[in-house]
């Protein structure tokens, strides 16, 4: 069985500030872990995952992510946050023996950054 | 470039009545997924289709949720007897190595 925590149901942040969004999982197996996003009324869109090799993980529109084995956690980060970025965010896991495998999703984390 | 569709992105009706959600993978994929998303929760997985092989309909949460997947391309999930708590976005996604690609979702209301 594989799950994923999103503890922040919303993060907010001001524009140019750093951006964390959190996530911690569980899996049986290795994680596979990925992070999208879904702006209104859109569908998910990929920003980044995690398969192996650096734990330091970059993705599109300037996010990165950073695999902690030890305390299962892979949290989103941000360097400096855009208005644009305010989204949801949904944090995903699987289990890396089964390549066709059904993502566990987390509860997902509103970002609202404010100018 | 064509991405996943799904259709209608749209769909009220009333408690009770069955609807028909569609999904168009992206050509060429072979696996196509369907999860749900209710209001204030997260992900939800409903079903896939691998290839020819038998759907893993672990997800359905009752016997009224049925999906197909005709020539291995389209796919319909049919919900029977709608019921108020139904209502949700429904999204499609199809892989073609294991990366999955997300349609935008039918977001279904049940009066």
């Amino acid at each position: 069985a594989q799950s994923v925590a999103q503890p922040e149901d919303q993060v907010n942040v001001a524009e140019g500030n750093p951006l964390t969004v959190k996530c911690t999982y569980s899996v049986s197996g290795n994680p596979y872990l990925f992070w999208y996003v879904q702006y209104p009324n859109r569908g998910l869109q990929f920003l980044l995952k995690y398969i192996t090799g650096d734990n330091l993980v970059k993705g599109s529109y300037g996010f990165e992510a950073e695999f902690n084995k030890s305390q299962t956690s892979f949290h989103l980060k941000k360097p400096s946050a855009l208005v644009s970025d305010s989204a949801l965010y949904f944090c995903a896991v699987r289990d890396g023996s089964d390549s066709w495998g059904k993502l566990q999703f987390g509860a997902g984390t509103q970002v609202v950054v404010t100018p | 470039g064509a991405g996943v569709s799904q259709s209608p992105s749209n769909k009220v009706t009333e408690k009770g009545k069955d609807v028909e959600l569609r999904c168009d993978p992206i050509s060429g994929h072979t696996a196509l997924y369907w999860y749900r998303q209710s209001l204030g929760q997260g992900l939800e997985f409903l079903i896939y289709f691998q290839g020819n092989s038998a759907p893993d309909k672990s997800g359905l949460p009752s016997d009224r949720f049925s999906a197909e997947r005709t020539g291995g391309s389209v796919s319909t999930l049919t919900i029977q007897r709608t019921q108020q708590e139904d209502s949700a976005v429904y999204l499609c996604a199809s892989s073609r190595d294991g990366g999955k690609h997300f349609g935008d979702g039918t977001r279904l209301s049940i009066l």
